[in-house]
């Protein structure tokens, strides 16, 4: 079946920091994959998706590429803030009609000032 | 665009107590509609979705139920709480042919 393994936790970075969460997937067809956040005490909402292969997700300094030949959704963003940290999921959305997600086990960013 | 709404946002329940959790959609006609569980420091499992009134997909053994009695409107449901049925519960919303799933603000539920 689907599944989605994403970089351990938790991460700790500086303000201003790169940073790079990995994420590589094994599907079957051609899945849509995202990127959902998830601020203490709150759901999760969605950062970035992307459709089809070589396509570049985007949304408040994230990006992530949708890598057909390595599997792989890696989450970056230049320069971190205080307010990036969160729980970070990759998910991965079938083609069936259901659409159902399938998540990794999610890496906990802190950012210090 | 659809909001979401959960509640109760948390609940405290002893051990064989019965459970229903409420998720209600606005802002769009015939969803599918999803029931997730995070369970402590861990990440999130289906538990139910559903195509339509009536219809509900289970996708893994347990102690609980769902139903979908009105289009916007998803229950889940328990008659008697297990300990291992603590978490985080969350409901998702995927209008017609869209390709991403909303989230609701979730019910934090503990079983004593």
């Amino acid at each position: 079946g689907d599944s989605v393994t994403q970089m351990e936790g938790p991460v700790t970075l500086s303000e201003e920091a790169f940073l790079t969460i990995n994420c590589t997937y094994t599907a079957t067809g051609y899945p849509s994959l995202f990127w959902y956040v998830q601020y203490p005490g709150e759901g999760l909402q969605l950062l970035l998706k992307a459709t089809k292969a070589d396509d570049k997700g985007s949304n408040k300094g994230f990006e992530a590429t949708y890598r057909k030949e390595t599997t792989s959704f890696h989450l970056e963003k230049g320069s971190v803030q205080v307010s990036d940290s969160a729980v970070y999921f990759c998910a991965l959305s079938d083609s069936g009609s259901a659409r159902q997600l399938t998540f990794g086990s999610g890496t906990q960013l802190t950012v210090l000032p | 665009s659809q909001t979401i709404h959960q509640w109760p946002a948390t609940l405290v329940q002893p051990v064989g107590s019965p459970l229903s959790l409420e998720c209600t959609v606005e802002g769009t006609s015939n969803p599918n509609l999803y029931w997730y569980r995070q369970a402590a420091g861990r990440g999130l499992q289906l538990l139910f979705y559903s195509v339509g009134i009536g219809q509900i997909s289970s996708e893994v053994p347990q102690n609980l139920s769902a139903s979908r009695p009105q289009d916007r409107q998803f229950i889940l449901s328990s008659k008697k709480l297990l300990l291992s049925d603590s978490g985080f519960y969350l409901c998702a919303c995927r209008g017609g042919l869209a390709e991403t799933q909303y989230f609701g603000p979730g019910t934090r539920l503990l079983v004593l």
